[in-house]
Protein backbone atom coordinates (compact mmCIF):
# COMPACT_ATOMS: atom_id res chain seq x y z
CA UNK A 1 0.00 0.00 0.00
CA UNK A 2 0.97 3.69 -0.71
CA UNK A 3 2.37 5.53 2.40
CA UNK A 4 2.00 9.55 2.58
CA UNK A 5 3.34 10.94 5.55
CA UNK A 6 2.67 14.20 6.75
CA UNK A 7 4.67 15.37 9.16
CA UNK A 8 2.64 16.55 11.85
CA UNK A 9 -0.75 16.43 12.74
CA UNK A 10 -1.72 19.38 14.33
CA UNK A 11 0.24 22.56 14.07
CA UNK A 12 0.18 26.02 16.00
CA UNK A 13 2.21 28.89 14.43
CA UNK A 14 2.30 32.74 15.24
CA UNK A 15 1.81 35.19 12.49
CA UNK A 16 5.34 36.21 10.93
CA UNK A 17 6.74 32.50 11.40
CA UNK A 18 8.25 30.69 8.45
CA UNK A 19 6.12 27.56 8.66
CA UNK A 20 7.60 24.09 7.32
CA UNK A 21 5.13 21.37 6.31
CA UNK A 22 7.15 18.27 5.23
CA UNK A 23 5.74 15.29 2.92
CA UNK A 24 6.70 11.71 2.04
CA UNK A 25 5.67 9.01 0.00
CA UNK A 26 7.29 5.46 -0.38
CA UNK A 27 6.06 4.53 -3.41
CA UNK A 28 8.28 6.31 -5.80
CA UNK A 29 6.04 8.21 -7.10
CA UNK A 30 6.92 11.18 -9.49
CA UNK A 31 4.08 13.36 -9.19
CA UNK A 32 3.26 14.92 -5.52
CA UNK A 33 0.45 17.71 -4.80
CA UNK A 34 -0.26 19.99 -2.14
CA UNK A 35 -3.67 21.00 -1.60
CA UNK A 36 -5.34 23.33 1.17
CA UNK A 37 -9.20 22.35 2.32
CA UNK A 38 -11.56 24.91 3.95
CA UNK A 39 -15.22 24.65 4.69
CA UNK A 40 -17.37 24.97 1.79
CA UNK A 41 -14.37 25.84 -0.78
CA UNK A 42 -13.53 22.02 -1.05
CA UNK A 43 -9.96 21.42 -2.12
CA UNK A 44 -8.06 23.69 -3.69
CA UNK A 45 -4.23 23.40 -5.49
CA UNK A 46 -1.57 25.17 -3.89
CA UNK A 47 1.47 23.76 -5.98
CA UNK A 48 2.13 20.20 -7.12
CA UNK A 49 5.39 18.93 -8.73
CA UNK A 50 5.93 16.64 -11.34
CA UNK A 51 9.57 15.65 -10.62
CA UNK A 52 12.54 16.34 -8.69
CA UNK A 53 13.48 19.90 -8.61
CA UNK A 54 10.66 20.66 -10.84
CA UNK A 55 6.89 22.58 -9.41
CA UNK A 56 4.30 24.04 -10.87
CA UNK A 57 1.90 26.63 -9.52
CA UNK A 58 -1.80 25.66 -9.04
CA UNK A 59 -4.51 28.15 -8.46
CA UNK A 60 -3.40 29.37 -4.90
CA UNK A 61 0.03 29.76 -4.78
CA UNK A 62 0.41 33.07 -3.15
CA UNK A 63 2.43 33.35 0.17
CA UNK A 64 3.55 29.75 -0.35
CA UNK A 65 6.57 28.08 -1.80
CA UNK A 66 7.78 24.49 -1.94
CA UNK A 67 10.79 22.64 -2.17
CA UNK A 68 11.34 19.22 -4.00
CA UNK A 69 14.76 18.31 -3.80
CA UNK A 70 14.83 14.41 -3.60
CA UNK A 71 11.82 12.18 -5.24
CA UNK A 72 9.93 11.56 -1.87
CA UNK A 73 9.88 14.34 -0.21
CA UNK A 74 7.85 17.38 -1.13
CA UNK A 75 8.18 20.28 1.35
CA UNK A 76 5.76 23.18 1.70
CA UNK A 77 6.92 26.71 2.99
CA UNK A 78 4.63 29.42 4.42
CA UNK A 79 7.22 32.25 4.80
CA UNK A 80 5.85 34.41 6.65
CA UNK A 81 2.81 32.93 8.40
CA UNK A 82 -0.65 34.88 8.65
CA UNK A 83 -3.94 34.15 9.92
CA UNK A 84 -5.52 33.82 6.85
CA UNK A 85 -3.36 30.92 6.14
CA UNK A 86 -4.92 28.83 8.72
CA UNK A 87 -6.75 25.57 7.83
CA UNK A 88 -6.17 21.55 6.87
CA UNK A 89 -3.37 20.74 4.32
CA UNK A 90 -3.25 17.71 2.02
CA UNK A 91 -0.63 16.16 0.37
CA UNK A 92 -0.70 13.85 -1.79
CA UNK A 93 1.10 11.64 -4.99
CA UNK A 94 0.50 9.54 -7.91
CA UNK A 95 2.11 7.94 -10.96
CA UNK A 96 1.59 9.84 -13.80
CA UNK A 97 -0.78 9.31 -16.49
CA UNK A 98 -4.85 9.86 -16.50
CA UNK A 99 -5.68 6.69 -14.63
CA UNK A 100 -3.50 6.79 -11.38
CA UNK A 101 -5.57 8.29 -8.38
CA UNK A 102 -3.83 10.10 -5.80
CA UNK A 103 -3.15 8.62 -2.55
CA UNK A 104 -3.25 11.27 0.29
CA UNK A 105 -1.57 11.43 4.30
CA UNK A 106 -3.69 12.52 6.64
CA UNK A 107 -3.58 16.02 6.61
CA UNK A 108 -2.06 18.73 8.67
CA UNK A 109 -4.43 21.36 11.05
CA UNK A 110 -2.19 24.20 10.70
CA UNK A 111 -3.27 27.39 13.16
CA UNK A 112 -1.89 30.56 12.68
CA UNK A 113 -3.00 33.16 15.61
CA UNK B 1 -16.33 26.78 -16.11
CA UNK B 2 -15.96 24.39 -13.65
CA UNK B 3 -14.66 21.41 -14.08
CA UNK B 4 -16.18 19.04 -11.84
CA UNK B 5 -19.80 19.93 -10.35
CA UNK B 6 -21.72 18.18 -7.41
CA UNK B 7 -24.87 19.44 -7.00
CA UNK B 8 -25.85 17.89 -3.50
CA UNK B 9 -24.15 20.29 -0.62
CA UNK B 10 -26.01 17.37 2.25
CA UNK B 11 -27.64 14.16 1.33
CA UNK B 12 -29.34 12.26 4.03
CA UNK B 13 -30.37 8.33 3.93
CA UNK B 14 -31.50 5.64 5.70
CA UNK B 15 -28.95 2.73 7.09
CA UNK B 16 -29.36 -0.18 4.16
CA UNK B 17 -30.79 1.71 1.45
CA UNK B 18 -28.78 2.79 -1.73
CA UNK B 19 -27.88 6.36 -2.33
CA UNK B 20 -26.57 8.30 -5.27
CA UNK B 21 -24.19 10.84 -4.79
CA UNK B 22 -24.22 13.13 -8.21
CA UNK B 23 -20.95 14.18 -10.37
CA UNK B 24 -21.16 15.99 -13.82
CA UNK B 25 -17.74 16.96 -15.47
CA UNK B 26 -16.42 19.25 -17.96
CA UNK B 27 -13.65 18.59 -20.29
CA UNK B 28 -12.63 18.70 -23.87
CA UNK B 29 -9.83 15.77 -23.39
CA UNK B 30 -10.34 12.23 -25.22
CA UNK B 31 -8.96 10.66 -22.34
CA UNK B 32 -9.65 10.80 -18.85
CA UNK B 33 -10.29 9.56 -15.31
CA UNK B 34 -12.96 9.65 -13.03
CA UNK B 35 -11.96 9.33 -9.32
CA UNK B 36 -14.36 9.67 -6.13
CA UNK B 37 -12.82 9.99 -2.70
CA UNK B 38 -14.19 9.41 0.95
CA UNK B 39 -13.64 11.98 3.71
CA UNK B 40 -14.90 10.78 7.15
CA UNK B 41 -15.06 13.40 10.12
CA UNK B 42 -11.41 12.03 10.98
CA UNK B 43 -9.99 13.98 8.28
CA UNK B 44 -7.76 11.59 5.57
CA UNK B 45 -8.96 11.36 1.81
CA UNK B 46 -9.71 7.42 0.99
CA UNK B 47 -9.47 6.79 -2.45
CA UNK B 48 -12.84 4.79 -3.48
CA UNK B 49 -13.34 4.03 -7.17
CA UNK B 50 -11.65 5.00 -10.66
CA UNK B 51 -13.33 5.16 -14.09
CA UNK B 52 -11.78 5.83 -17.36
CA UNK B 53 -13.00 7.55 -20.15
CA UNK B 54 -12.75 4.28 -22.28
CA UNK B 55 -14.42 2.01 -19.93
CA UNK B 56 -17.15 0.22 -21.30
CA UNK B 57 -18.24 -1.36 -18.45
CA UNK B 58 -19.20 0.62 -14.85
CA UNK B 59 -17.10 0.16 -12.35
CA UNK B 60 -18.03 -1.33 -9.17
CA UNK B 61 -15.72 -1.80 -6.54
CA UNK B 62 -17.42 -4.06 -3.18
CA UNK B 63 -20.76 -1.43 -2.25
CA UNK B 64 -19.61 1.25 -4.49
CA UNK B 65 -20.34 1.39 -8.35
CA UNK B 66 -20.02 4.78 -10.47
CA UNK B 67 -22.57 5.26 -12.63
CA UNK B 68 -21.08 6.42 -16.01
CA UNK B 69 -22.55 8.08 -18.81
CA UNK B 70 -20.46 9.96 -21.29
CA UNK B 71 -22.16 11.26 -23.63
CA UNK B 72 -23.97 13.26 -20.51
CA UNK B 73 -20.80 13.98 -18.67
CA UNK B 74 -21.93 12.17 -15.55
CA UNK B 75 -20.25 9.96 -12.79
CA UNK B 76 -22.44 9.14 -10.29
CA UNK B 77 -21.30 7.31 -7.21
CA UNK B 78 -23.77 4.76 -5.95
CA UNK B 79 -23.41 3.29 -2.48
CA UNK B 80 -25.63 0.03 -1.65
CA UNK B 81 -26.70 -1.23 1.72
CA UNK B 82 -25.57 1.94 3.35
CA UNK B 83 -23.84 1.45 6.26
CA UNK B 84 -23.17 4.25 9.45
CA UNK B 85 -19.82 4.27 8.78
CA UNK B 86 -20.59 5.44 4.96
CA UNK B 87 -21.39 9.02 6.73
CA UNK B 88 -18.60 11.48 5.54
CA UNK B 89 -17.97 13.66 2.28
CA UNK B 90 -17.50 12.88 -0.79
CA UNK B 91 -15.76 14.34 -3.28
CA UNK B 92 -15.74 13.31 -7.14
CA UNK B 93 -12.28 14.16 -9.07
CA UNK B 94 -10.89 14.22 -12.60
CA UNK B 95 -7.99 13.92 -14.31
CA UNK B 96 -6.86 14.79 -18.14
CA UNK B 97 -4.40 13.04 -20.16
CA UNK B 98 -3.50 16.79 -21.04
CA UNK B 99 -2.53 17.43 -17.74
CA UNK B 100 -1.09 15.86 -14.20
CA UNK B 101 -3.64 18.40 -12.36
CA UNK B 102 -6.29 16.92 -11.00
CA UNK B 103 -10.07 18.75 -10.63
CA UNK B 104 -12.24 18.25 -7.87
CA UNK B 105 -15.69 19.09 -6.64
CA UNK B 106 -16.97 21.29 -4.00
CA UNK B 107 -18.23 17.52 -2.54
CA UNK B 108 -21.39 16.48 -0.72
CA UNK B 109 -21.81 15.49 2.91
CA UNK B 110 -23.66 12.27 3.29
CA UNK B 111 -25.03 11.42 6.69
CA UNK B 112 -26.75 7.82 7.19
CA UNK B 113 -29.57 7.35 9.73
CA UNK B 114 -29.93 4.76 11.70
Amino acid sequence: DVKVTQSSRYLVKRTGEKVFLECVQDMDHENMFWYRQDPGLGLRLIYFSYDVKMKEKGDIPEGYSVSREKKERFSLILESASTNQTSMYLCASSLGGYNSPLHFGNGTRLTVT
Amino acid sequence: AQKITQTQPGMFVQEKEAVTLDCTYDTSDPSYGLFWYKQPSSGEMIFLIYQGSYDQQNATEGRYSLNFQKARKSANLVISASQLGDSAMYFCAMREVSGNQFYFGTGTSLTVIP
